[in-house]
């Protein structure tokens, strides 16, 4: 199985600072069909998780731009610029260039 | 809009066995594989396993392949997961999710005890 390792797995900011989080992969996520299907989705508490970014950097309809994705073959970021009060929760990267699997989650709080 | 309607909450004894459902509308059923998913309390995400929705294909996660059984009607939009010999272990709720992780079910909390 592919193994995702996200750091860190907790995260405090305050309203307005700019944040990344890394996912690692134990292998690489280039498909043979040359897209990477390394995305992002945030799990606010008592919800469903929903998709933030898709294919690495592209960014899911509705989804504000202070999120960005970037990165290929193991290493991936992601990034806000300028946390904002409905940011916290729990984020997960996920691949699906092989069987799927999760990273561990990073938890976004305040501070 | 898509929406994928999950069966409600279910408490069940250890050792019998539980199939929730997953109902879609909003697109075509058979576009995208529905995968499985499992969120023990306050844990990660785990991959159960998708099904194609076109012809019935499944591909399980190895320490899924005895525990879920994934199936599909395409005459209702309705993906089922059933869980069986169910332990303490399994007590976590379970999501279904379509189109590449964009859309998600509300969840189902499935409680074994006794």
């Amino acid at each position: 199985d592919v193994v995702l390792t996200q750091t860190p797995p907790t995260l405090s900011a305050t309203i307005g600072q700019s944040v990344s989080i890394s996912c690692r992969s134990s292998q690489s996520l280039l498909h043979s069909n040359g897209n990477t299907y390394l995305h992002w989705l945030l799990q606010r508490p008592g919800q469903s998780p929903q998709l933030l970014i898709y294919l690495v950097s592209r960014l899911e309809s509705g989804v504000p731009n202070r999120f960005s994705g970037s990165g290929s073959g193991t290493d991936f970021t992601l990034k806000i610029s300028g946390v904002e009060a409905e940011d916290l929760g729990v984020y997960y990267c996920v691949q699906g260039t092989h069987a799927p699997t999760f990273g561990g989650g990073t938890k976004l709080e305040l501070k | 809009e898509v929406l994928l309607q999950q069966s409600g909450a279910e408490l069940v004894r250890p050792g019998s066995s539980v199939k929730i459902s997953c109902k879609a509308s909003g697109y075509t059923f058979t576009d995208y594989y529905m995968h499985w998913v499992k969120q023990r309390p306050e844990q990660g995400l785990v991959w159960i396993g998708r099904i194609n929705p076109a012809n019935g294909n499944t591909v399980y996660a190895e320490k899924f392949k005895s525990k879920a059984t994934l199936t599909a009607d395409k005459s209702s939009n309705t993906a089922y997961m059933q869980l069986s010999s169910l332990t303490s272990e399994d007590t976590a709720t379970y999501f279904c999710t379509w189109g590449g992780f964009a859309y998600w079910g509300q969840g189902t909390l499935v409680t074994v005890s006794s």
